[in-house]
């Protein structure tokens, strides 16, 4: 039984440059998650997304970045024109549909991006 | 503004003894709390929960405890096992009962010792 899988683990991009960041939820998960975790600090939430919907996009930068999660294919979480600033490891969870009382989700290992 | 705040970077510990790792938080309206544990290069792992109506959850040597009034939380580890080495998240949720918006602490780096 795979877990949540990303891919790349690591990514190179050089400023100005489009990175895009792959995250396949495990078995009958419908719902992911996308946090960052930025040098020294704690993960922060981005986005929460179900097939073909956004559901909460409150900690998205509000500029260059954006996520999808298509009816059929991986949650793909797209940052244009990257600064050195986006250098971070950014994590995808995923979740099956959330019912009563507490709905764990499952982290993926992680996408390290480095902007050079 | 850091509404989860572990204050130790890091915790050494013999192994055998008991590890306490402490996080508190400012948020009211958190009703769930969690713990995660992360490896070097991995992703971190669910570890212990504890929602707001109780303030003791046990699983085999994690202990995690709840001060509502004071805002705090720790979480136990007893006997410490040089394979509990790894960075430990505190998290805390509102109520959706999602993992959704999970606020993370900026982690604790446990050290066990032989």
């Amino acid at each position: 039984n795979a877990g949540v899988m990303q891919n790349p683990r690591h990514l190179v991009r050089r400023r100005g440059q489009e990175a895009r960041l792959r995250c396949s939820p495990m078995k009958g998960h419908s719902h992911v998650y996308w946090y960052r975790q930025l040098p020294e600090e704690g993960l922060k939430f981005m986005v929460y997304l179900q097939k073909e919907n956004i559901i909460d996009e409150s900690g998205m930068p509000k500029e260059r970045f954006s996520a999808e999660f298509p009816k059929e294919g991986p949650s793909i979480l797209r940052i244009q024109q990257v600064v050195r600033g986006d250098s971070a490891a950014y994590f995808c969870a995923s979740s099956r549909v959330p019912g009563q009382g507490w709905t764990e989700a499952f982290f993926g290992q992680g996408t390290r991006l480095t902007v050079v | 503004d850091q509404q989860v705040k572990q204050n130790s970077p890091s915790l050494s510990v013999q192994e055998g003894r008991i590890s306490i790792l402490n996080c508190d938080y400012t948020n009211s309206m958190f009703d769930y709390f969690l713990w995660y544990k992360k490896y070097p290069a991995e992703g971190p792992t669910f570890l212990i929960s504890i929602s707001s109506i109780k303030d003791k959850n046990e699983d085999g040597r994690f202990t995690v405890f709840l001060n509502k009034s004071a805002k705090h939380l720790s979480l136990h580890i007893v006997p410490s096992q040089p394979g509990d080495s790894a960075v430990y998240f505190c998290a805390a949720s509102g109520n959706t009962g999602t993992a959704s918006k999970l606020t993370f602490g900026t982690g604790t780096r446990l050290q066990v010792t032989l």
